[in-house]
């Protein structure tokens, strides 16, 4: 069955690092997305990307961050330099379409740790 | 205000017990969808039903049923015969159309449901 790759599992950074999360959405999908969820939180929508570009962006998804599709199988999500409150599991997600009837299929999630 | 309240932090159960997971929202669309998530201690999200806005029917898919209320803004999911297996948080979400979504989710807090043995 076809499932959204995510990596790494965990990433543990230092404060002010910049860190790449890796994404590999299903193949034939075309609307890309990224959530954050702070540990016992709420999971918390960042962007959504379609057709190369970022469709719709949060509050949360700040300049720190930006979003890019290098190659026909990649979606990464960069965090220029990071914090301590960035510290969150995030979730990368794929869909056929956009829109309200989107069903999202979720990666397993890169546990964010920054010290 | 919240757009998707999940009241219940925490449930605990025995197994083979039914539960109910409520979920109440609040949107100013006619038009939108309901999900609900299950997030395993392994830590994915785990899609297990959408629900748009203009079909009230219940559903049933095995020890799973969803009752969908727009009277009360309410999607209420409950486990039947509940099994350890089914320890995780739930989440429930919307979509709606507010002119900008792409079909981003807004989630609920989320219920830890724990089923003992």
């Amino acid at each position: 069955e076809p499932e959204v790759t995510q990596t790494p599992s965990h990433q543990v950074t230092q404060m002010g690092q910049e860190v790449i999360l890796r994404c590999v959405p299903i193949s034939n999908h075309l609307y890309f997305y990224w959530y954050r969820q702070i540990l016992g939180q709420k999971v918390e929508f960042l962007v959504s990307f379609y057709n190369n570009e970022i469709s719709e962006k949060s509050e949360i998804f700040d300049d720190q961050f930006s979003v890019e599709r290098p190659d026909g199988s990649n979606f990464t999500l960069k965090i220029r330099s990071t914090k301590l409150e960035d510290s969150a599991m995030y979730f990368c997600a794929s869909s056929v379409s956009g829109g309200l009837a989107t069903e999202a299929f979720f990666g397993q999630g890169t546990r964010l740790t920054v010290v | 205000a919240q757009k998707v309240t999940q009241a219940q932090t925490e449930i605990s159960v025995v197994e083979k017990e039914d539960v109910t997971l409520d979920c109440v929202y609040e949107t100013r669309d006619t038009t939108y969808y309901l999900f609900w998530y299950k997030q395993p201690p392994s830590g994915e999200l785990v899609f297990l039903i959408r629900r748009n806005s203009f079909d009230e029917q219940n559903e049933i898919s095995g020890r799973y049923s969803w009752n969908f209320q727009k009277s009360t803004s309410s999607f209420n999911f409950t486990i039947t015969a509940s099994q350890v297996v089914d320890s995780a948080v739930y989440f429930c979400a919307l979509s709606e159309a507010d002119g900008r979504s792409q079909g981003n989710l807004i989630f609920g807090k989320g219920t830890k449901l724990s089923v003992k043995p």
